[in-house]
């Protein structure tokens, strides 16, 4: 079945460091990935999405480019805060289907 | 809008007892989910629905009952609570079908713990 795999945590950084949490995925046909982030006592949201091969999904600074030839579809950022302290879950989507399949988490914590 | 509602925020069970974890959404969204999260598991999928009337399986069931009667809500019920069902509880709705993809929006979640 599909799955997705994610850099195990917790990942902790400075203040303006740069940010990478690596994600792969298992998967037939071509499904469309996600990046979600957990603040702190809070449910998900959808931090950014890529539904085709090449595709660069990006919002608040974070980027994901959806990278078919190495089934990946890493996390950056270039200059993290103390508020981007949360979980990090990546996870896709098969087309025809509203099920998600989530990776493990990363755990991020940001030093000032 | 509200958004995705979950109650109650918190809840201590003992082994054995049942009861429900209420969610409801006012975005008219077809689609509805149940997730656990547990530490190291990511979040895994219970129960789904598609509409009104119709329900599915996700990875983890057992243990939990689902009913969609309305578009809003979408409780799961815990038959008879075992430790090992111990999770943070979060329910999710999104539009359904189309080609393109459907947010789908999460609850505040529930904590729940089995004594």
């Amino acid at each position: 079945g599909d799955s997705v795999t994610q850099m195990e945590g917790p990942v902790t950084l400075s203040e303006e460091a740069f940010l990478t949490i690596n994600c792969t995925y298992t998967a037939t046909g071509y499904p469309s990935l996600f990046w979600y982030v957990q603040y702190p006592g809070e449910g998900l949201q959808l931090l950014l999405k890529a539904t085709k091969a090449d595709d660069k999904g990006s919002n608040k600074g974070f980027e994901a480019t959806y990278r078919k030839e190495t089934t990946s579809f890493h996390l950056e950022k270039g200059s993290v805060q103390v508020s981007d302290s949360a979980v990090y879950f990546c996870a896709l989507r098969q087309g025809g289907s509203e099920k998600l399949v989530f990776g493990k988490g990363t755990k991020l914590t940001v030093n000032p | 809008n509200a958004g995705v509602t979950q109650t109650p925020k918190f809840q201590v069970l003992k082994t054995g007892q049942s009861m429900t974890l209420q969610c409801a959404q006012d975005m008219n969204h077809e689609y509805m989910s149940w997730y656990r999260q547990d530490p190291g598991m990511g979040l895994r999928l219970i129960h789904y629905s598609v509409g009104a009337g119709i329900t599915d399986q996700g990875e983890v069931p057992n243990g939990y009952n689902v009913s969609r009667s309305t578009t809003e809500d979408f409780p799961l019920r815990l038959l008879s609570a075992a430790p090992s069902q111990t999770s943070v509880y979060f329910c999710a709705s999104s539009w359904s079908g189309g080609p393109l993809y459907n947010e789908q929006f999460f609850g505040p979640g529930t904590r729940l713990t089995v004594l």
